[in-house]
């Protein structure tokens, strides 16, 4: 069973249309989820930081918000140049691990 | 801030050989760094951990010694993939964390990336 699931898998939106990514997660206890962009061939770029539940986080059209199951990434008035993979991932609470668990991300287009 | 570099950017060797890739954080000391491996459409799985100074840790079903990490220093992490075959091409990425950089202590910062094809 997956811990981290993305959706959706693809989302293809006009220039100014605003949207939502969806990451749900399963982990017994949250230490940190995060947001990255990857573009092609690129490695992931450090978008937000959420710690607990009700946190929200912004950055230019970009906002990030945490429930205790599920956090969003909106987009507002979205630019070509957003188009990217948009990956989410978790660490863990407890245990030796200190890696992130990723999902597979949302490949979001941005046509003008 | 918090630039993490990959050297190379991309690597063709032949089947049987060894490549090295190498990890270096550039405007700050990093507590720990972390190797990640992502196949085509697929999201980055971890592979190993590392601390400077001590031997990396190594995720389930990760052979420790076909994938060696040496962390000897604060800045630098190398990872050598040895008698490399064609099931081992894959995109090699590392990261980086460290205490006081503005996303937080537990936050990564990745490179670039090392593409690996082995023929």
């Amino acid at each position: 069973e997956d811990q981290v699931t993305q959706s959706p898998e693809a989302l293809r939106l006009q220039e100014g249309e605003s949207s939502s990514l969806n990451c749900s997660y399963t982990v017994s206890g949250l230490r940190g989820l995060f947001w990255y962009r990857q573009d092609p061939g690129k490695g992931p770029e450090f978008l937000f930081t959420l710690y607990s539940a009700g946190e929200e986080k912004e950055k230019e059209r970009l906002k990030a918000t945490l429930t205790k199951k599920e956090s969003f990434l909106h987009i507002t008035a979205p630019k070509p140049e957003d188009s990217a993979t948009y990956l989410c991932a978790v660490h863990e609470t407890g245990g030796g691990a200190d890696g992130l668990t990723f999902g597979k991300g949302t490949h979001l287009i941005i046509q003008p | 801030g918090a630039v993490v570099s990959q050297h190379p950017s991309w690597v063709i060797c032949k089947s049987g050989t060894s490549v090295k890739i190498e990890c270096r954080s550039l405007d700050f000391q990093a507590t720990t760094m972390f190797w990640y491996r992502q196949f085509p459409k697929q999201s980055l799985m971890l592979m190993a951990t590392s601390n400077e100074g001590s031997k990396a840790t190594y995720e389930q079903g990760v052979e420790k010694d076909k994938f060696l990490i040496n962390h000897a220093s604060l800045t630098l992490s190398t990872l050598t993939v040895t008698s490399a075959h064609p099931e081992d091409s894959s995109f090699y990425i590392c990261s980086a964390k460290a205490p006081g950089l503005a996303g937080g202590s537990d936050t990564q910062y990745f490179g670039p990336g090392t593409r690996l094809t082995v023929l």
